[in-house]
């Protein structure tokens, strides 16, 4: 069974530009959520879906947004990109009702 | 609000030696626990949970970990470590109920010595 797979790898961005980033869960998971991970503030959640519905959120600014697909796939959504959004992405899946979340390879995001 | 604590930054073991790393959590129910692993560039593995049950919990790679609710902590371990060990270790936590979101402790890189 594949993993969760996230694209792009890496990007590069400049301030002010929006950026996609593309996460597909493990077959059959329909929960995906997604986090950060910066050097100062560590992992951070940013949002989780279910269902094409967002059920939680973190405390992040609105320049963050995401969408699920009927697939179970999830994009997440950065506008107006600062440099503070360089780090890493890392999206997971898991199970409806499950506590277990099982992590992609991550995007690096490098905001110039 | 739940947080989890990793007090060493950073581990630094010989090859073969015993590790102990540290995590204590704070958070109003019993806790789920998770430790997971992180190598440079990549994304997070799990290395073992604890729902309920025995308190001692094994996982792959050859780490177990205990919970001591007393002392709100989770902390693992791997009796002989090996050079592929080296990479970083986040302890976590989950709420319980319809949110499922994880907090992560700051981290601990593990440095092997050959």
């Amino acid at each position: 069974k594949a993993g969760v797979t996230q694209t792009p790898r890496y990007l590069i961005k400049t301030r002010g530009q929006q950026v996609t980033l593309s996460c597909s869960p493990i077959s059959g998971h329909r929960s995906v959520s997604w986090y950060q991970q910066t050097p100062g503030q560590g992992l951070q959640f940013l949002f989780e879906y279910f269902s094409e519905t967002q059920r939680n959120k973190g405390n992040f600014p609105g320049r963050f947004s995401g969408r699920q697909f009927s697939n179970s796939r999830s994009e997440m959504n950065v506008s107006t990109l600062e440099l503070g959004d360089s780090a890493l992405y890392l999206c997971a899946s898991s199970l409806d009702g499950g506590n277990i979340q099982y992590f992609g390879a991550g995007t690096r995001l490098s905001v110039l | 609000a739940q947080s989890v604590t990793q007090p060493d930054i950073h581990i630094t073991v010989s090859e073969g030696a015993s590790l102990e790393l540290r995590c204590n959590y704070s958070y109003g129910a019993t806790p789920y626990l998770f430790w997971y692993v992180q190598s440079p560039g990549q994304g997070l593995q799990l290395l073992l949970k604890y729902f309920s049950g025995d308190t001692l919990v094994q996982g792959i790679k050859g780490f177990e970990a205990e919970f001591k609710r007393s002392q709100s902590s989770f902390n693992l371990r791997k009796p002989s470590v090996h050079w592929s060990d080296a990479a970083e270790y986040f302890c976590a936590v989950i709420s319980s109920g319809s949110a499922r979101q994880l907090t992560f402790g700051s981290g601990t890189q593990l440095t092997v010595l050959p």
